[in-house]
């Protein structure tokens, strides 16, 4: 079993729906990234946390440390939110190496 | 956020030969930085760990001969893929911080075609 688990794997989401992506992780941590891989491939972080909420724009992360979990929202979907979106956690005891999840493949229609 | 310029974003080579990516931290200064490799449709495989001033760790697996990893400044990495052969094409990536548990930005990445 990965350590980083995200749900779906695959979404599919008209121009205007509200999305939420889930991840569930099975180790201590201090820290979870929520990363954006567009086609080019390259990777812009979206949010860091160790707990609580963070917002920016129409995307909102929350954290729940207790039960390992984490979900990213996109409210107001776009086209240009078509992308990867990728889990990723700051393992305690590494220290100083992200784990990575699967990632998640958004596709928003107009 | 904080910018990690990867340049080039893709390169050719021929078999054998070697090929050089760089990773600067343009408005930081990154204790540490990493590098990725990617495969398609495959999440990130982290190959080494570079803290300025010292040698790279490398994951088990990657061949730090092949893979030298030199991180001479704080804000400078290079990645050398040394006798490219085809079967090292693949995505490259890297990614800074300043420190352990810090945010991590990532670079473009590189696209490495070995022909």
């Amino acid at each position: 079993k990965n350590e980083v688990e995200q749900s779906p794997q695959n979404l599919t989401a008209q121009e205007g729906e509200f999305i939420t992506i889930n991840c569930s992780y099975s180790v201590g941590i201090s820290a979870l990234h929520w990363l954006q891989q567009h086609p080019g491939g390259g990777i812009v972080s979206l949010f860091m946390l160790s707990s609580g909420k963070k917002k920016h724009g129409r995307l909102i992360a929350t954290i729940n440390i207790q039960e390992k979990h984490s979900s990213l929202h996109i409210t107001a979907s776009h086209p240009r939110d078509s992308a990867v979106y990728i889990c990723a956690v700051w393992r305690m005891e590494y220290g100083n190496k992200l784990v990575f999840g699967a990632g998640t493949i958004l596709r928003v229609k107009s | 956020g904080a910018v990690v310029s990867q340049h080039p974003s893709r390169v050719i080579c021929k078999s054998g030969t070697s090929v050089k990516i760089e990773c600067r931290s343009l408005d930081f200064q990154a204790t540490t930085m990493f590098w990725y490799r990617q495969f398609p449709k495959k999440s990130l495989m982290l190959m080494a760990t570079s803290n300025e001033g010292s040698k790279a760790t490398y994951e088990q697996g990657v061949e730090k001969d092949k893979f030298l990893i030199n991180h001479a400044s704080l804000t400078l990495s290079t990645l050398t893929v040394t006798s490219a052969h085809p079967e090292d094409s693949s995505f490259y990536i890297c990614s800074a911080s300043w420190g352990p548990n810090t945010e991590a930005f990532f670079g473009q990445g590189t696209r490495l075609t070995v022909v």
